[in-house]
């Protein structure tokens, strides 16, 4: 059974950082792309994030390129996201969903809630 | 950028046939397959793929879910609807980039 799991969880001050993980199992981790994906409360969802089943490639919506960074550790099953500068539109849930090479989502993990506020 | 465009709300009565559209700005075919992808999500829980590549069913989802389309018109059909469907529909394109529509909330009257 695939399962993906978040952590990292928490409230954060406005220019602050925050880093999130999300554990894989029940598939070979390291053969698929893996994605984060945001909805801010009560909202739509927002793709955020992309990385290559090796890391070679990563993409970035606008709206993060140059605060969030995507990574992950093959050897850990371990998917990361460092958020960086962050600000009081970049709370909401955050979702890792692995990656069918036809560009959707098949699994979701169940998400983390991040705040910003002062 | 790939815009996506859904009708906010949808109410149907229970055992009819539920349809939701996603127009698309630009053609999200390519080489045959349509980049096209649904999703369902009830009230506080993740998404769940529905269809994939515009009428695929994913593994697990019953054959009341539906998928229809090409280029920019997709539909997504459930029918016969059930109280359980309560839930918002999003589409999602893979053609460039990733991007979701702003979702369809479902009612079943």
């Amino acid at each position: 059974e695939v399962q993906l799991v978040e952590s990292g969880e928490g409230l954060v001050q406005p220019g602050s950082s925050m880093k999130l993980s999300c554990v894989a199992s029940g598939f070979t981790f390291s053969n698929y792309g893996m994605n984060w994906i945001r909805q801010a409360p009560k909202k739509g969802l927002e793709w955020i994030a992309l990385i290559y089943y090796d890391s070679s490639s990563k993409y970035y919506a606008d709206s993060v390129k140059g605060r969030f960074t995507i990574s992950r550790d093959n050897s850990k099953n371990t998917l990361y996201l460092e958020m960086n500068s962050l600000r009081s539109e970049d709370t909401a849930m955050y979702y890792c969903a692995k990656y069918n090479n036809y560009g959707y989502f098949d699994y979701w993990g169940q998400g983390v809630m991040v705040t910003v506020s002062s | 950028d790939i815009v996506l465009t859904q009708s906010p709300a949808l109410a149907v009565s229970l055992g009819q046939r539920a349809t939701i559209s996603c127009k698309t700005n630009q053609n999200v075919d390519y080489y045959g397959n349509s980049y096209m992808h649904w999703y369902q999500q009830k009230p506080g829980q993740q998404p769940k793929l529905l269809i994939y590549l515009a009428s695929n069913l994913a593994s697990g989802i019953p054959a009341r879910f539906s998928g229809r389309g090409s280029g920019t018109d997709f539909t997504l059909t459930i029918d016969p609807v059930e109280a359980d469907d309560t839930a918002t529909y999003y589409c999602q394109q893979s053609r460039n980039l990733l991007t979701f529509g702003s979702g369809t909330k479902l009612e079943i009257k």
